[in-house]
């Protein structure tokens, strides 16, 4: 059983910054694309950032583009997101999800996510 | 700026059938988009239940199915039961760019 688990996520004053991370078991994730998706309290889905399997290519959401960094340490079967310049409308669950597919089109497992909070 | 649109809500009488779509502000939408499409229940994490228009999990419910009509992508519920109440989002691909619809929020009553 494939398992992603968030962590890293908490409270972070507006301008500061916070990396979360996402660790996988059951799947070693260097076979795979990986995503970040967020979901703002009582909104919708938001894409965030991507990663190819090797880590060679990234894609960025136009709202965090120059303010994240989305990387991954296969050899410890990890996903990272680096945020920095932290805005009030960044607060949300952050979701790491796994993809498969040449193009990244191919959605499976989810984690439970992590709560980004950006409040003073 | 691209969007993806879907209707806001639904409702479904139980062992009902629903359509639910997901349409682009760039025209038609063809499995060359690669719909995927998502269920969250309340207080959870979303889950996959379509891919690249059609395929299901292994998980995937066989009462759901995911198809193109006209000119949108459809995520179809057939035999609605009351654990099927949720948020449903698509997902639309867009060359390198990825677009969440705004979800369906699906009750069955």
């Amino acid at each position: 059983e494939v398992q992603l688990a968030e962590s890293g996520g908490g409270l972070v004053q507006p301008g500061g910054s916070l990396r979360v991370s996402c660790s996988a078991s059951g799947s070693a994730l260097s076979s795979f694309a990986m995503f970040w998706v967020r979901q703002a309290p009582g909104k919708g889905l938001e894409y965030v950032a991507a990663i190819s399997n090797d880590g060679r290519s990234t894609y960025y959401a136009d709202p965090v583009k120059g303010r994240f960094t989305i990387s991954r340490d296969n050899s410890e079967n990890t996903l990272y997101l680096q945020m920095t310049s932290l805005r009030p409308d960044d607060t949300a669950m952050y979701y790491c999800v796994r993809s498969m597919g040449a193009i990244m089109t191919v959605w499976d497992f989810w984690g439970q996510g992590t709560l980004v909070t950006v409040s003073s | 700026q691209t969007v993806v649109t879907q209707e806001p809500s639904l409702t479904v009488s139980p062992g009902g059938t629903v359509t639910l779509t997901c349409a682009s502000s760039t025209g038609i939408v063809t499995s060359g988009f690669y719909p995927n499409w998502f269920q969250q229940r309340p207080g959870q994490a979303p889950r996959t239940l379509i891919y690249s228009t059609k395929n299901k999990h292994s998980w995937t419910p066989a009462r759901f199915s995911g198809s193109v009509l006209g000119d949108k992508a459809a995520l179809t519920l057939s035999g609605a039961q009351p654990e099927d109440e949720a948020d449903y989002y698509c997902l639309l691909y867009y060359g390198g760019v990825w677009v969440f619809g705004g979800g369906t929020k699906l009750t069955v009553l």
